[in-house]
């Protein structure tokens, strides 16, 4: 597609029920990223992809957050047994670049998760 | 401490008026963006500078590498401009590996009206 795309746009989820959020990046994009934003607050990273290759996770806010990029395109990210504090919107961006290559960075239009 | 900050947090200004964003940071980085955030979520990236001034219609950002400091300038602002303004930066890794992501400021609310 033009751009990244993110599925589904909304999710509410009950706590304890597992998630599963998409991200499909732009075509030959090797980098991609996953941001978490809270309400009022700017994003914060929560991992990196280099192709299939999860280079940094360190951003993971604990072991229910899973992501995996088994291609090296389409990437999910999974939180397991979802709690009231996971709530945020979660954005996925990806480039061209490798590393520390500067290169511009495409954001999708996030996934809005709600518990409840 | 935020490696970013952002000033001001919220900014309401009438239309025309000429509106300035200033992002401040406490690391070495390679690069720095701006990007337009647009209620619903999606974020589009406006600018990514390292050194100097860029221009793109209405909208001028500069950067002080020396002095770690950006700005954000619209002219002649429309309510269209209304949205979130983030300032990110790419922080320098001087080893090999580590995150590659970006640090975002909060944000700055901007609203125009007509």
């Amino acid at each position: 597609g033009a751009g990244v795309s993110q599925s589904p746009r909304y999710k509410v989820a009950k706590r304890g029920q597992d998630v599963a959020l998409r991200c499909d990046p732009i075509s030959g994009h090797v980098s991609l990223f996953w941001y978490q934003q809270a309400l009022g607050q700017g994003p914060e990273f929560l991992t990196y992809f280099q192709n299939e290759a999860q280079l940094d996770k360190s951003g993971l806010p604990s072991d229910r957050f899973f992501a995996e990029r088994p291609e090296g395109s389409v990437s999910t990210l999974k939180i397991q047994r979802t709690q009231q504090e996971d709530s945020a919107v979660y954005l996925c961006a990806s480039s061209r670049s490798l590393g520390a290559v500067n290169t511009e960075a495409f954001f999708g239009q996030g996934t809005r998760l709600t518990v409840v | 401490k935020n490696e970013v900050e952002q000033s001001p947090q919220n900014l309401t200004a009438q239309e025309g008026e000429f509106i300035t964003i200033n992002c401040s940071y406490s690391v070495g980085i390679s690069a720095l963006h701006w990007l337009q955030q647009h209620p619903g979520g999606g974020i589009v990236s406006l600018f990514m500078l390292s050194s100097g001034k860029k221009k793109h219609g209405r909208l001028i950002a500069t950067i002080n590498i020396q002095e770690k400091h950006s700005s954000l300038h619209i002219t002649a602002s429309h309510p269209r401009d209304s949205a979130v303004y983030i300032c990110a930066v790419r922080i320098r890794m001087y080893s090999g590996g580590g995150a590659d992501g970006l640090t975002f400021g909060k944000g700055t609310h901007l609203i125009i009206q007509p």
